[in-house]
């Protein structure tokens, strides 16, 4: 079935420390990529996307992940985490013969001052 | 601020009724999807209208309806409601393949 997992329900990060969040897919084909924030109370944002192509991707507040085919992984990953990125993150997929997005199940992030 | 809007905010009921939940899209925006954020299943798609017609279903009850009308804003129709129907509820409409997603509606059912 196709599917997208999270492995890491909560990771904790001091402030200044650089973060790295997993991703990986379960698809038949490559499917178009996302990873999107939520902040408490608050509705889904998108940070960055995959398609095709150029295997890094920069997305917004200083995101960025890799596309890794030959792990199934997009990773999200910030060099230097901010107090203001404490939140949850969802990756999620969608193919082309689908148009909904499958998500994963979250990560909730907490930013260590 | 996605551009798409959902209206209630909150909505708070009782077992057994029935309640609608709008969304309107961005605008010149043609599809809408509805998910379900719920603590036990996670975010999970429920069903998605492009320009009028259903194009998609999800892990949608029976109980659940939804539609699209001509000016593209959609309704969430919810009945027969059950302690398990407590969720958020977000709509999105899309652009390119890329969803923009609504605040919300957190349906609380007493």
């Amino acid at each position: 079935a196709q599917s997208v997992t999270q492995p890491d329900i909560h990771i904790t990060v001091s402030e200044g420390a650089s973060l790295e969040l997993r991703c990986n897919y379960s698809y038949g084909a490559t499917p178009y990529l996302f990873w999107y924030v939520q902040s408490p109370g608050q509705g889904l944002q998108l940070l960055l996307k995959y398609f095709s192509g150029d295997t890094l991707v920069q997305g917004i507040k200083g995101f960025e992940a890799e596309f890794k085919r030959s792990q199934s992984s997009f990773n999200l990953r910030k060099p230097s985490v901010h107090w203001s990125d404490a939140a949850e993150y969802f990756c999620a997929a969608l193919t082309g013969t689908a148009s909904k997005l499958t998500f994963g199940t979250g990560t909730r992030l907490q930013v260590t001052l | 601020d996605s551009g798409v809007t959902q209206t209630p905010k909150h909505l708070i009921t009782a077992t057994g009724q029935r309640v609608t939940l709008r969304c309107s899209p961005r605008s010149g925006d043609l599809s809408v999807y509805w998910y379900q954020q719920s603590l036990d299943q996670g975010l999970q798609f429920l069903i998605q209208y492009y320009n009028g017609e259903e194009r998609a279903k999800g892990n949608i009850l029976e109980r659940f309806s939804a539609q699209q009308f001509p000016d593209l804003h959609s309704e969430l129709n919810l009945s027969s409601l059950e302690l398990g129907d407590s969720a958020l509820y977000f709509c999105a409409s899309s652009v390119d393949d890329e969803q923009f997603f609504g605040p919300g509606t957190r349906l609380t059912v007493l």
